[in-house]
C-alpha cells in the first residue's frame, strides 16, 4: 500500500540544538518533495521544496534531504528556538501528471528553552 | 493580497443536512485543493482540481462533490452530512507545480465542522 510516514511522537529538543524530522515514504513517485509547518488552529506554511533530482537544500537554519532510493527525507532545524515548536508536515507532489500533493501525519516538535 | 479565504470559519450540521464551503484565492492560481485533517491523521485530499472547469478524486473523496466553474472558487459540498465528516477542512492553492520557478502551496485558515 502507499503511505507517507513520519514520526507520530512528539520530538523534545533543547534550544540551541539540532532537530532532526524524517519522513518515509513507500509505493510513491514523487516528483517533488516538500516540508510545511503548522501551527495550532492555522493553516499548513510551506518552508523547503526538494526536486527527486536534487540531494540537498538549505534555507537560513533549514536543511533538507532527499534520498529516492532509501524513500527518504530528513529536515534539519539547526540552533533550535522555542519559537520553531510546531508540527512539521511532509509532503509528496505525486509524479506522473496526477498533480497530487499528498501529506504525511506530521512530527509534532517541541524546544524547550 | 487576500491569499486563500475559506467561508465559513465555523460550522454544525446535523446528521443528514447539506451545505457548502467555499474557497476563493486571488493568486490566479491553477491548482486547487481541499483536504480534511483530523487527530494523528494528517491531511487527507479529497478533490483537488487542475483548472476551470476541472476536477479530480483524492484519497478521501466519499461523501463529498467539488466545482471549479471560476478559477479563483473551489467549493467542497456535503450532500448529506454524517458524523463522521466532523473534522477540518483546508482548502490550498498553488501554481501548476511544473510551471518554472513554482513551488508552494498556499493554504487557508481553515473551516472546523462538526455533524451531531
Amino acid at each position: 500500500s502507499q503511505k507517507i510516514e513520519q514520526n507520530s511522537e512528539a520530538l523534545n529538543i533543547q534550544e540551541g540544538k539540532t532537530a532532526t524530522l524524517t519522513c518515509n515514504y513507500t509505493n510513491y513517485s514523487p516528483a517533488y518533495l516538500q516540508w510545511y509547518r503548522q501551527d495550532p488552529g492555522r493553516g499548513p506554511v510551506f518552508l523547503l521544496l526538494i526536486r527527486e533530482n536534487e540531494k540537498e537544500k538549505r534555507k537560513e537554519r533549514l536543511k533538507v534531504t532527499f534520498d529516492t532510493t532509501l524513500k527518504q527525507s530528513l529536515f534539519h532545524i539547526t540552533a533550535s528556538q522555542p519559537a520553531d515548536s510546531a508540527t512539521y508536515l511532509c509532503a509528496l507532489l505525486l509524479s506522473g501528471g496526477y498533480n497530487k500533493l499528498i501529506f504525511g501525519a506530521g512530527t509534532r516538535l517541541a524546544v524547550h528553552p | 493580497n487576500a491569499g486563500v479565504t475559506q467561508t465559513p470559519k465555523f460550522r454544525v450540521l446535523k446528521t443528514g443536512q447539506s451545505m457548502t464551503l467555499l474557497c476563493a484565492q486571488d493568486m490566479n492560481h491553477e491548482y486547487m485543493y481541499w483536504y480534511r485533517q483530523d487527530p494523528g491523521m494528517g491531511l487527507r485530499l479529497i478533490h483537488y482540481s487542475v483548472g476551470e472547469g476541472t476536477t479530480a478524486k483524492g484519497e478521501v473523496p466519499d461523501g463529498y462533490n467539488v466545482s471549479r466553474l471560476k478559477k479563483q472558487n473551489f467549493l467542497l459540498g456535503l450532500e448529506s452530512a454524517a458524523p463522521s465528516q466532523t473534522s477540518v477542512y483546508f482548502c490550498a492553492s498553488s501554481y501548476s507545480f511544473f510551471r518554472q520557478g513554482a513551488s508552494e502551496a498556499f493554504f487557508g485558515q481553515g473551516t472546523r465542522l462538526t455533524v451531531v
